[in-house]
C-alpha cells in the first residue's frame, strides 16, 4: 500500500532560520500536497505539486517535488512564530490512473522559538 | 458559504449510540472526502464522494461507519453503534473536482464515553 513517510517527525527552530521538512513515498506519485494545521483550525492548503522537477513558492515557503515524483521538500526561509504548526504533506497515489485517495503522512510538528 | 463548514465542532456521546456528523462544502466543489484523525496518528481516509456518488468505500473502518451525499452538496457521515475506538477527529474536505486541492473543514470531534 502507499506510504508516505515525513522527516522530521518534530523540529524546534529558532526565529529567523531556515528549515526542511521532507516528505518521501515509496512509489511514483500523481500529485503532491502541502498542508498546515493549526489545533483548532483544521487544515490549510499550502500547495499542490504535480510535474516532476517542480517547484512553488508562496511567501517564505518553497515546495519541490523531485524528477521521480517519490519525494517533496518544504522549505521555510527566515521561519516566523507564525510558521509554527503541523506540516502534513498529501498524495494522491499513482497505480495507471489517479485513486482519488489522498492519503497523508504523520505530519511534522514545527514549534518556532522567539 | 466561503470555506468548508462541519458540525457539530465537538461531540460527547455514550457508547453504543449512533452519531451523525454534517459536513456542508464550498458551494460548486463537486468531490468531498472524509478523514478521520486520532491521536498519534495521521489523517485516515475514509470515503470520497464524486458528485452524489461514492465509488470506493472501503476505507471506512467497519459497517457501523456509513455515508451519503444528496443533492451533490451536503454529507453525513453516520457511524452506528459508536465505540470508544472511534473516538477521533473527523474531518471533511471538498475540491472543484477530482485531483485539485481540496479545502478541509475544522472538523468535528467526537468523544465517546
Amino acid at each position: 500500500s502507499q506510504e508516505l513517510e515525513q522527516s522530521p517527525q518534530s523540529l524546534i527552530v529558532q526565529e529567523g532560520k531556515n528549515l526542511t521538512i521532507n516528505c518521501t513515498s515509496s512509489k511514483t506519485l500523481y500529485g503532491l500536497y502541502w498542508y498546515k494545521q493549526k489545533y483548532g483550525e483544521g487544515l490549510i492548503f499550502l500547495m499542490m505539486l504535480q510535474k516532476g522537477g517542480e517547484e512553488k513558492s508562496h511567501e517564505k515557503i518553497t515546495a519541490k517535488l523531485d524528477e521521480k515524483k517519490q519525494q517533496s521538500s518544504l522549505h521555510i526561509t527566515a521561519s516566523q512564530p507564525s510558521h509554527a504548526g503541523i506540516y502534513l504533506c498529501g498524495a494522491d497515489p499513482w497505480y495507471g490512473g489517479a485513486t482519488n485517495k489522498l492519503i497523508f503522512g504523520t505530519g511534522t510538528l514545527l514549534a518556532v522559538q522567539p | 458559504g466561503a470555506g468548508v463548514s462541519q458540525s457539530p465542532s465537538n461531540k460527547v456521546t455514550e457508547k453504543g449510540k449512533d452519531v451523525e456528523l454534517r459536513c456542508d462544502p464550498i458551494s460548486g466543489h463537486t468531490a468531498l472526502y472524509w478523514y478521520r484523525q486520532s491521536l498519534g496518528q495521521g489523517l485516515e481516509f475514509l470515503i470520497y464522494f464524486q458528485g452524489n456518488s461514492a465509488p470506493d468505500k472501503s476505507g471506512l473502518p467497519s459497517d457501523r461507519f456509513s455515508a451519503e451525499r444528496t443533492g451533490g452538496s451536503v454529507s453525513t457521515l453516520t457511524i452506528q453503534r459508536t465505540q470508544q475506538e472511534d473516538s477521533a477527529v473527523y474531518l471533511c474536505a471538498s475540491s472543484f473536482r477530482l485531483n485539485t486541492e481540496a479545502f478541509f473543514g475544522q472538523g468535528t470531534r467526537l468523544t465517546v464515553v
